[in-house]
């Protein structure tokens, strides 16, 4: 069970913005970076956004991270059919044992 | 171009055994934590074990904790997971992944992964 819950589904128009909310607890997203991953159909995931806010080489700018206190978001402009996805958060967990947790995923469909 | 490829996947019965590898190249491998993750067939990810970059510290999900052991050869370049006691849940595509954090002599797997490997599946089916 994901302990980092996000919405099932978003959807607009290419050339729109979305934005996808990923909740967590002080234990995850408050006291960790939080990761976003996207997976395009039938291929491994790829890394989208690292410690809250960057990009790694090659993701273009059009992706962008942000993060306040237990949520985190991800903001996707310029939507384009190519973006059609499951994304996924990600972050560390200090309870208990630690260990790595990935959020219910999020897919997107361009209209 | 680096490059993660995974082998080692296949049928086993509930009870069995499976060793995965992975085969890392394009990057230096001892500058890196390494993980494994998870995808039960239409499901999302789950995380499933790391390990820092001469394996002094290894962690691993609740539900694999004692069954499931990852370990790595810096010396080829190789990371594994050697899966004992299998369970129809462990059923799923595994994926070989990077970690990305902080540098040696760092005790972490990665603050997060990239890039990651095809996946290999595992099917535990009697």
């Amino acid at each position: 069970q994901s302990v980092l819950t996000q919405p099932p589904s978003v959807s607009a128009a290419p050339g729109q913005k979305v934005t996808i909310s990923c909740s967590g607890s002080r234990s995850n997203i408050d006291n960790n970076y939080i990761s976003w991953y996207q997976q395009l159909p039938g291929t491994a995931p790829k890394l989208l956004i690292y410690d809250n806010n960057k990009r790694p080489s090659g993701i273009p700018d059009r992706f962008s991270g942000s993060k306040s206190g237990t949520a985190a978001t991800l903001g996707i402009t310029g939507l384009q059919t190519g973006d059609e996805a499951e994304y996924y958060c990600g972050a560390w967990d200090s309870s208990r044992s630690a260990s790595y947790v990935f959020g219910t995923g999020t897919k997107v469909t361009v209209l | 171009e680096v490059q993660l490829v995974e082998s080692g996947g296949g049928v086993v019965r509930p009870g069995g055994s499976l060793r995965l590898s992975c085969a890392a190249s394009g990057f230096n491998f001892d500058d890196y934590g390494m993980n494994w993750v998870r995808q039960a067939p239409g499901k999302g990810l789950q995380w499933v074990s790391g390990i820092n970059w001469n394996g002094d510290n290894t962690v691993y999900t609740d539900s694999v904790q004692g069954r499931f052991t990852i370990s790595r050869d810096n010396a080829k370049n190789s990371l594994y997971l050697q899966m004992n006691s299998l369970r129809t849940e462990d059923t799923a595509f595994y994926y070989c992944t990077r970690g990305i954090g902080p540098p040696p002599p760092s005790n972490s797997p990665g603050h997060c992964f990239g890039p990651w490997g095809q996946g290999i599946l595992v099917t535990v089916s009697s």
